[in-house]
């Protein structure tokens, strides 16, 4: 069964720490994964995309990795501000069908204390 | 910032009622989605088009339709609204395979 499992489920830190945070996946085949950050009572941004091939990619502060080979990626904070709070949504894509079917995480509700 | 926009953000309403939520993009998507999303879960695909009158239903079985008669506007629409229906609906478009943007979405109480 294809899934996506992101760990932890919520996660407290002071500005300006670093946090990491976890996705595993089970998806085949594989296309892509995306890492999206969702702030309250808004729609899903999307933060990077990675193919089979990359295995990091950064966006400012936010650095994603990713291991095709043990399915598993990680998004990094670095000098986390206020302003990260926010549920950050791992989606994986296969490449099953046309519509490149998406499987997405439920999120790490990350809140950022100052 | 992506042009797709969602009307209203927030709808109470009695059950029984019919309501429409809008949503259009002015990015000339031809692919078109709408989630539904309950707090701290996932996104559940309800509905998807891939161009002018074409629509499917998505992985999650809805008692919602959707029509697409032009390229920028997606509506939705409940005949009858259930407090079951009560969530938050977002909705999406993007070109073939490429990322998905956004509206900021509706949240829908039903009493």
């Amino acid at each position: 069964k294809n899934q996506v499992e992101q760990s932890p489920q919520s996660l407290i830190i002071l500005e300006g720490k670093n946090c990491t945070l976890q996705c595993n996946y089970t998806v085949s085949p594989f296309s892509n994964l995306r890492w999206y950050k969702q702030d309250t009572g808004r729609g899903p941004v999307s933060l990077t995309i990675m193919t089979f091939s990359e295995n990091t990619k950064s966006n400012g502060r936010y650095t994603a990795t990713l291991d095709a080979d043990t399915k598993q990626s990680s998004l990094h904070i670095t000098a986390s501000q206020l302003s990260d709070s926010a549920s950050y949504i791992c989606v994986v894509s296969d490449r099953g069908s046309t519509l490149g079917r998406l499987y997405f995480g439920r999120g790490t509700q990350l809140t950022v204390w100052p | 910032e992506a042009d797709i926009y969602q009307t209203p953000r927030y709808l109470v309403i009695g059950t029984g009622k019919k309501i429409t939520l809008e949503c259009s993009q002015t990015m000339g998507h031809d692919k078109m989605y709408w989630y539904q999303q309950d707090p701290g879960m996932e996104l559940h695909l309800i509905h998807y088009s891939y161009g002018v009158n074409s629509t499917e239903k998505g992985d999650l079985s809805s008692e919602s339709t959707v029509s697409r008669i032009r390229t920028e506007h997606f509506p939705l629409t409940l005949e009858s609204a259930r407090p079951s229906h009560t969530s938050q609906y977002l909705c999406a478009s993007s070109e073939l395979l490429e990322t998905q943007y956004f509206g900021p979405g509706t949240r829908l109480l039903v009493l």
